[in-house]
This record gives C-alpha cells, structure tokens and sequence, in this order.
C-alpha cells in the first residue's frame, strides 16, 4: 500500500540556518503531496502542496518539489525562525487507490534555538 | 472564518464513563474524518465519513462509535473508554472532491482516561 517516510527528529537548529526535512513516498499512483505543520498546542494545518510531478509548492519561505523520479518530497527553507518552531508531517493523497484517507509520515519535530 | 471546532479541548474521565467529543465545520465538506496522535505513532485515522450517513472504519476503530446524521457535525462517541485510549484526538475535514483538497483540522481534544 502506499506510505510516507520522513526522516527522524527531533531536530534542533540555530536562528537563520538552512533546513532540510527529508520525504520520500511509495505510491501506486499518482498522489498529491502535502506538507502540514502543527504548532504546539494546535491542529495540523497545510504549509504547502503539490499535485503533479515537477510542482514546487511553497508558503512562508518553505518549499518542496514533486520528484517522481526519486518520489521525493523534500521540505526546505533558506533560513528558519524561533517562530518556525513546530513538527512538520509530509502526506499524500490519491483518490483514485485510497479515496478514503490521507497517509500521513510520523512527524519531525523541529526547534529552532536563537 | 472557516474551522473545524472540537469540543472539549480537554477532558478527564474515568473509565467506563460513556463520553462524546464534538466536531463540526462551516465549509460544506462532504468528508470527515477522526484521528488520534500518539507519541511514537503519528498519526492513525479512527473513522471516517464520506457524506451523511455514509461512515466507515479507518485504521484503529475499536472502542470508538461515530454519526453523521448532518453534514456539519461529526461526533466521536467513546461508550466505554479505557486508559488505552487516553490520546489527542484530531477531527478534520476537505471537500474530497480532488486529489490536493487538503485537511482542514480542529485544534485537537486531549482526553485522559483514568
């Protein structure tokens, strides 16, 4: 069945460094691609997607590209905040092989230390 | 505002206790879906509902109950919890009518079952 992988955390990282969290899915077929963040205290909510192979999706410095050929994922951003400060979850969706639901990978927890 | 509300953001209960926690969201969507986040588990879908009347079992349904008998609300049913299923609990909802309609979630309930 179709399943995300993201790397482990918890990771810390300074003020206005560069971030990386890494995604990679399986898929029988053609998902979109979503990154959520959670704040702490609160629900998930989406930071970016994309639906097609080769898309950059991007919101509030964050991006990741659709990689088909490494289904690939992967989160960035030039340089973080404190505020950045929350756990990220990579996910995808297909309608057309598992209508109903979201398959979510277990979450990084980023800290962003000043 | 569009959101999905979830009452009670906290609840402590004792075992047996029958309890129902609430969802309900102000955008129309056709699905709805219950979630709960553990540590070390992510997160695992209880139940979901893909229109009124229309509901089905996600990945862990044992123990849990749920209605949709109008399109807006959404309640999760514990008739008898137990200390396995002190959790936080995540209701969302999308349009699900394409394949990058994202998750619109509550801000959570966290429950403890003693």
């Amino acid at each position: 069945g179709d399943s995300v992988t993201q790397m482990e955390g918890p990771v810390t990282l300074s003020e206005e460094a560069f971030l990386t969290i890494n995604c990679t899915y399986t898929a029988t077929g053609y998902p979109s691609l979503f990154w959520y963040v959670q704040y702490p205290g609160e629900g998930l909510q989406l930071l970016l997607k994309a639906t097609k192979a080769d898309d950059k999706g991007s919101n509030k410095g964050f991006e990741a590209t659709y990689r088909k050929e490494t289904t690939s994922f992967h989160l960035e951003k030039g340089s973080v905040q404190v505020s950045d400060s929350a756990v990220y979850f990579c996910a995808l969706s297909d309608l057309r092989t598992s209508y109903d639901k979201v398959i979510f990978g277990p979450g990084t927890s980023l800290s962003v230390i000043p | 505002e569009a959101q999905v509300t979830q009452n009670p953001r906290y609840l402590i209960t004792v075992t047996g206790k029958k309890l129902t926690v609430t969802c309900s969201q102000n955008m129309n969507h056709e699905y709805m879906s219950w979630y709960r986040q553990d540590p070390g588990l992510g997160l695992r879908q209880i139940y979901y509902s893909m229109n009124v009347e229309v509901t089905d079992k996600g990945d862990v349904p044992e123990g849990y109950k749920v209605s949709r008998k109008e399109k807006r609300n959404f309640p999760l049913i514990l008739e008898s919890p137990s200390p396995n299923q002190t959790s936080l609990y995540f209701c969302a909802s999308s349009s699900g009518e394409e394949n990058n309609s994202p998750l619109h979630f509550g801000n959570g309930t966290r429950l403890t079952v003693t």
